[in-house]
Order: C-alpha cells, then structure tokens, then sequence
C-alpha cells in the first residue's frame, strides 16, 4: 500500500551494529505496528502504538526498541544487530474506523552478517 | 489467547480451477478474520475480512471466503484461479476485544497454466 512507506528497503548490517527502520504513513491512522516474517512463521508482532505516548511491547519486543516521533511515524532500532533478526520487516497502520483492518508498507529486508 | 491454523504450506492448482487456501481459528470471544496477500518482493495486500453478518465475504480479484463458527473455519476461495493469483496467503485473526491480529504460517499457491 503507498500510504505506507518504509525506507531503507533493503539493508545488510554487521554483528553488533545499531540501524534503525523507518515508517511513514499518510492514512491519518493512530495506531501502527512492527512485525517481521520469517519463512514458515507468518508475521509476529515485535511493538505497536496506539498513539504517540501509548507503547506496548508485542510477542518478540526482546533486542528491538521502537520510537513513535509523530502520529505518522514510527521506527524500529536495533540496538546490537545478531544474526537471527535476519528477517523482513513490515510495518502497518490501522484504524478503528474499519474495525482495525492493518495495511502494511512494503517491507524492509534486513540481512544481518 | 488466540491463534491461527493453515494447515498446508503449499496448494497447487491448475489455471481455471477452483481455489480453496484453509485457515482454522482459535480465539477465547469472537472472531475478525482477514485474509492477506503477499505477492513476491511485495507487502501484504488486504483481500477480505469477516467482521459480522453474512458468513459469505466477497473481496478483491474474485476472491471470497466463508465463515463457519461451529467448524471455527475461514476457508479462502476463487471459483477460477489465474497464473495472477500465484502468491503467499496469510490468513489472520482478532478478537473483537483485542487489538492484535494473529497470523498463520501462510499458504503458498501456485497456479499453473
């Protein structure tokens, strides 16, 4: 969906280093998540917010930290990056307003060596 | 808690076939089902969801999916597929007093010409 953006679309990173996922949306939605897909597991939600100071930690929260700067964005970091958060990165928006229907961006590819 | 079955990882069909991806639900209240497309290097793409009413839901490219509660069931259907749908199918669910989507493994359709 364009109304979900995430940049970098592809990233490959070293043991140990820092890198930070981003995510914009112009759907005006409050509330926006970050999962990631791995083959055979489907989607697991690693955060989500429902607003600017509202925050919870999702199924694998551990080794991520996320920042929600602006109704239309929120960020996933990964403070030390391993080698098992190699994954695909989404993140989605959605809306009460259709019974919380999420429509994802196009996802980041991370590769970590 | 809440979880999401597809019990075949891969459905091969002939092009003009029928189409038919499973997803069987578990969830403690209510049931909101959705059904995702991921095509290759792409996001997921919304197909169709139940929220209430007519077991039968129509959505995107003719596809349609019938919610049986006794058989906890979402089964994803098109009466003719196309090469087009070859693709990964995510089934999904919510209860209705929760805000987290849970998501099968996925379903990997192939459509041959």
């Amino acid at each position: 969906d364009a109304d979900v953006t995430q940049t970098p679309r592809n990233r490959i990173t070293k043991t140990g280093k820092r890198i930070m996922l981003e995510c914009s949306q112009t759907k005006g939605h409050d509330r926006m998540y970050w999962y990631r897909q791995d083959p055979g597991l489907g989607l697991r939600l690693i955060y989500y917010s429902f607003d600017v100071k509202d925050i919870n930690k999702g199924e694998i929260s551990d080794g991520y930290s996320v920042s929600r700067q602006a109704q239309a964005k929120f960020s996933l970091s990964l403070e030390s990056a391993i080698p098992n958060q190699t994954a695909l990165y989404f993140c989605a928006t959605s809306d009460p307003g259709t019974k919380e229907t999420q429509y994802f961006g196009p996802g980041t590819r991370l590769l970590v060596l | 808690a809440q979880s999401v079955a597809q019990p075949e990882d891969q459905v091969n069909v002939a092009e003009g076939n029928p189409l038919t991806v499973k997803c069987t639900y578990s969830v403690s209240g209510n049931p909101y089902l959705f059904w995702y497309v991921q095509y290759p290097n792409r996001g997921l793409q919304f197909l169709l969801k139940y929220i209430t009413g007519d077991n039968l839901v129509k959505g995107s490219y003719g596809f349609e999916a019938e919610f049986n509660k006794s058989q906890t069931s979402f089964h994803l259907k098109k009466p003719s597929a196309l090469v087009s749908d070859s693709a990964l199918y995510f089934c999904a669910v919510r209860d209705i007093d929760d805000y987290k989507l849970s998501f099968g493994a996925g379903t990997t359709v192939t459509v041959r010409a």
